[in-house]
């Protein structure tokens, strides 16, 4: 299971684009990417998920260079409702693209949104 | 659809004391998780289960047992309940497709203090 590395924490200011960069070295050949956010109190809600080069949706961009060794999601002009906990989290599989289905999070890195 | 739901929201239990978290999801979802989360800590993997009648252990399983009896159901359970098992406890489901497809849903969470 790939291990990923995240900053523990970031500090944003309203109308600021913020980038979150994820280092995930061991990732397997037929693993997706996904980021997940979580407001206290809450459970965790799925946010992008990519598997290579860029993917938007209407809440962010995920950005995934050519070795896939990092991801870094980005989220366009933050809100202080944006501030939160972000999981990077990278698949399961086995060289067949078989999931092994265990989903494991690590610390994640708190973004605080200022005025 | 309801999605993920956890039963109870709250819960005090004394030391000592025994009792069953129950998660039902609606997804009809292979893969069912039961993670345990401590103040300003990430999520950490007690146990889960790929399927109807299977389980696994997670990173922490020490004092929890878990049952998957039917699809839609994934229990946890504290035989002996200690204050070391304080902690949030969220479940979620996915229906991991090829390449570790990991968009997970959570449930609610459940608070349980032990004293």
């Amino acid at each position: 299971l790939a291990k990923t590395t995240q900053p523990i924490s970031m500090d944003s200011y309203e109308g600021q684009e913020v980038n979150i960069t994820c280092s995930h070295n061991n990732i397997a050949t037929n693993d997706y990417i996904t980021w997940y956010q979580q407001f206290p109190s809450q459970g965790p809600r799925f946010i992008i998920q990519g598997y290579k080069t860029k993917v938007t949706n209407e809440v962010a961009s995920l950005f995934i260079p050519a070795d896939r060794k990092s991801s870094t999601l980005s989220l366009p002009r933050v809100s202080l409702s944006d501030t939160a906990v972000y999981y990077c989290l990278v698949g399961d599989t086995n060289a067949g693209g078989t999931s092994y289905g265990k989903l494991t999070f690590g610390q994640g890195t708190i973004l605080t949104v200022h005025p | 659809n309801a999605g993920v739901t956890q039963t109870p929201k709250f819960r005090v239990l004394k030391t000592g004391q025994s009792m069953t978290l129950l998660c039902a999801q609606d997804m009809n979802h292979e893969y069912m998780y039961w993670y345990r989360q401590d103040p300003g800590m990430g999520l950490r993997l007690i146990h889960y289960s790929v399927g109807e009648g299977t389980t696994a252990k997670g990173e922490v399983p020490d004092g929890y047992n878990v049952s998957r009896l039917k699809k839609q159901n994934f229990l946890l359970g504290l035989e002996s309940a200690a204050p070391s098992q304080t902690s949030v406890y969220f479940c979620a489901s996915t229906q991991m497709g090829a390449r570790g497809n990991t968009e997970a849903f959570f449930g609610q969470g459940t608070r349980l203090t032990v004293v």
